[in-house]
């Protein structure tokens, strides 16, 4: 299967540390991205992940566990521009599909 | 530089119409790609190109959808007979090779048939 699952939504405070969850079934992907899209907008790419563990990008960290079929994304020190939606997407093995999920939309409050 | 563009950016047509959707990649880019997001989804994935390779078509979900790519560059995505559940935004991606994990998306056509 080809399923990739993440929250619908999820609610933060400026300033704050947010983790966004994405699961899939590991034997369908290598590689997992994570993009960024405001509304109305295009995505832009945040990350990509092809091998376990934790990839720091200023702000933004994105981690992998291949065998638990398991990544996450981790905003620090939230700005109200990070609402957006968050979506997870896997590269299909022997493919050069990306898979996504149906996004995480963050609101970031005052 | 240029990013990827798309046009046009909106497109109201009647049921049973044809649409033709267009997208002009990154210079230099050699994989292009086509997804369709419906309101408050992800990307569904539709077609990819890479250079001069026969295209994955394998996300076109029905017959009527067909896409093609021009001396390696502009492609063009067709829909023929137009469906209401056909109403989503169109979005197109480049990438310098398909082993350049970066896709830079452009800011889609939002199509809607009445």
């Amino acid at each position: 299967g080809q399923n990739i699952d993440q929250p619908t939504e999820m609610t933060a405070t400026e300033g704050a540390i947010v983790q966004i969850n994405c699961t899939y079934q590991t034997s369908g992907f290598n590689g997992l991205f994570w993009y960024q899209q405001h509304a109305g907008e295009a995505p832009t790419f945040l990350s990509y992940n092809v091998l376990d563990g934790l990839e720091e990008k200023g702000r933004f960290s994105s981690f992998l566990s291949r065998s638990k079929g398991y990544s996450y994304l981790l905003l620090k020190e939230l700005q109200m521009k990070d609402s957006a939606s968050y979506l997870c997407a896997g590269r299909v093995i022997s493919s050069y599909k990306l898979i996504f999920g149906s996004g995480t939309r963050l609101l970031v409050r005052p | 530089g240029a990013g990827v563009s798309q046009s046009p950016s909106n497109k109201v047509t009647e049921k049973g119409k044809d649409v033709e959707l267009r997208c002009d990649p990154i210079s230099g880019h050699t994989a292009l790609y086509w997804y369709r997001q419906s309101l408050g989804q992800g990307l569904e994935f539709l077609i990819y190109f890479q250079g001069n390779s026969a295209p994955d078509k394998s996300g076109l979900p029905s017959d009527r959808f067909s896409a093609e790519r021009t001396g390696g560059s502009v492609s063009t995505l067709t829909i023929q007979r137009t469906q209401q559940e056909d109403s989503a935004v169109y979005l197109c991606a480049s990438s310098f090779s398909r082993d350049e994990y970066e896709q830079y998306f452009g800011p889609g056509t939002r199509l809607t048939v009445t």
